[in-house]
């Protein structure tokens, strides 16, 4: 059984360029979290997809954005890089959208803005 | 609102000593609390969990209890070996929020020495 995988696991961007994360969640699990994780720093929250929409949100602009798919699979897109964009991007999947349920990472897109 | 803190880092013990990372949170209601590692290079594991009062979570040898009385979720191992080094957030899932989302600490970097 495969976990949560991700793909690019490393990305080199310059500034103004816009990226594209992806993300298949663990099999049987219908939610999926992004987590923007700075050098040295914990996890901050994104947001979240269930039934392909974004349920809940975090405290990042609107150049960040997502979509999840039928299968749900998930995107994230990132417009107008900034050099404090640089950080690990972590996708996690859960089986529902609820509070008790725990989340299961994947190893991450390293993404580097010059 | 809510949120977490950790004690700084870094930890540093030699081998089969005793370890405690000090976790104390903020939240409304119970939330779930968490316990993830990060090892060199990698994405968030999941260590352990307790999602109500007085609940142990455990697992590899490491412990942890929810305190409510004193909003607490410390860490702790007997006896800690070289393959333990790596960095741990502590957690929290806010009760009664739409969604699971994960609040993290800021880590802390435990190295074992031989």
């Amino acid at each position: 059984d495969a976990g949560v995988t991700q793909s690019p696991t490393h990305l080199i961007k310059t500034r103004g360029q816009q990226v594209t994360l992806r993300c298949s969640p663990k099999s049987g699990h219908d939610t999926v979290s992004w987590y923007q994780q700075a050098l040295g720093q914990g996890p901050q929250f994104i947001f979240q997809y269930y039934e392909e929409e974004e349920r809940q949100r975090g405290n990042f602009p609107d150049r960040f954005s997502g979509h999840q798919f039928p299968n749900y699979s998930s995107e994230l897109n990132v417009n107008a890089l900034l050099l404090g964009d640089s950080a690990l991007y972590l996708c996690a999947s859960s089986p529902t959208i609820y509070p008790q349920e725990t989340q299961y990472f994947g190893p991450g897109t390293r993404l580097l803005v010059l | 609102g809510n949120s977490v803190t950790q004690m700084e880092g870094p930890v540093t013990l030699s081998e089969e000593a005793f370890l405690t990372i000090n976790c104390t949170y903020t939240a409304t209601g119970y939330p779930s609390l968490f316990w993830y590692v990060q090892y060199p290079g990698e994405g968030l594991q999941l260590l352990l969990k307790a999602t109500k009062a007085d609940d142990k979570g455990s697992n590899k040898g490491f412990e942890a209890t929810y305190r409510k009385e004193t909003t607490s979720f410390h860490l702790e191992k007997g006896s800690v070996q070289v393959s333990d080094s790596a960095v741990y957030f502590c957690a929290l899932s806010p009760y009664g929020g739409a969604t699971n989302k994960l609040i993290f600490g800021t880590g802390t970097l435990l190295a074992v020495q031989p």
